[in-house]
C-alpha cells in the first residue's frame, strides 16, 4: 500500500460547481498535512495547510479525519484557473522533513 | 526576494555521462530538499538537509546519486554515471524551520528537466 494515495482523476468540473476529493495516508503517526497545487510543467506550490479542526481559505476547505486517516479538499464556485493537479502531502511522523507527496488529483474546470 | 534557483533548467545528456544539478535555496531557510518527479512515480524525496547536514538520504536510488551542501546557499545533486531511467524533473526546495508563523511550507525551484539518452 502506498503511503499516500489519491484518486488521479481527472475530475471534470463545470465552472461554478463544487468539487471534492480525498487523500488517504497509511502512517498513523503523521502530524503535518498539506495540499499543494501543481500546474502543468510547473513546480508545486502550497495551497493550504490542513489543521485538525478543519480550515477554510476562501473557496477552499480542507478537512482531516485522523480516525479514518484521510484528508479532503473541497473547492466551491470553481474557476477556470483552478484547473491543476492537487497534491496531498503528509509527513512520515518520525520527522517533519520526511514529507511524502501523493501522486496528485487532476482537476479540469470547464466553461 | 529571489526564490529557489535551480540550474540547469534543461539538460540532455548521453548515458554514462556525469550530470550535476545545482540549487540555491532561499536565504535564511534551514532545510533543503531534493525531489525527483516522473509520471510513473510522482514526486519522490531523494534527500534533505538541515543546516547543511544531510539528515535522510534513504530516498537516493543508488550509489550513482550523491548530494552535497557545502554551505547554506548552495547544494548539488550529482548522477554518475547517468542512465536513461534517471530521466525526470529534479526539484530543489527549501523551507524555514517549522514553528510559530512558519507552517513548514516548501518553496520549490522551477526544476531541472533531465533527459538521458
Amino acid at each position: 500500500r502506498k503511503e499516500v494515495e489519491q484518486d488521479p482523476g481527472p475530475f471534470n468540473v463545470p465552472e461554478g460547481a463544487t468539487v471534492a476529493f480525498n487523500c488517504t495516508y497509511s502512517n498513523s503517526a503523521s502530524q503535518s498535512f498539506f495540499w499543494y497545487r501543481q500546474d502543468c510543467r510547473k513546480e508545486p506550490k502550497l495551497l493550504m495547510s490542513v489543521y485538525s479542526s478543519g480550515n477554510e481559505d476562501g473557496r477552499f476547505t480542507a478537512q482531516l479525519n485522523r480516525a479514518s486517516q484521510y484528508i479532503s479538499l473541497l473547492i466551491r464556485d470553481s474557476k477556470l484557473s483552478d484547473s491543476a493537479t492537487y497534491l496531498c502531502v503528509v509527513n512520515r511522523g518520525d520527522s517533519w522533513g520526511k514529507l511524502q507527496f501523493g501522486a496528485g488529483t487532476q482537476v479540469v474546470v470547464t466553461p | 526576494d529571489a526564490g529557489v534557483i535551480q540550474s540547469p533548467r534543461h539538460e540532455v545528456t548521453e548515458m554514462g555521462q556525469e550530470v550535476t544539478l545545482r540549487c540555491k535555496p532561499i536565504s535564511g531557510h534551514d532545510y533543503l530538499f531534493w525531489y525527483r518527479q516522473t509520471m510513473m512515480r510522482g514526486l519522490e524525496l531523494l534527500i534533505y538537509f538541515n543546516n547543511n547536514v544531510p539528515i535522510d538520504d534513504s530516498g537516493m536510488p543508488e550509489d550513482r546519486f550523491s548530494a552535497k551542501m557545502p554551505n547554506a546557499s548552495f547544494s548539488t545533486l550529482k548522477i554518475q554515471p547517468s542512465e536513461p531511467r534517471d530521466s525526470a524533473v529534479y526539484f530543489c526546495a527549501s523551507s524555514p524551520r517549522p514553528g510559530g508563523s512558519n507552517t513548514g511550507e516548501l518553496f520549490f525551484g522551477e526544476g531541472s528537466r533531465l533527459t538521458v539518452l
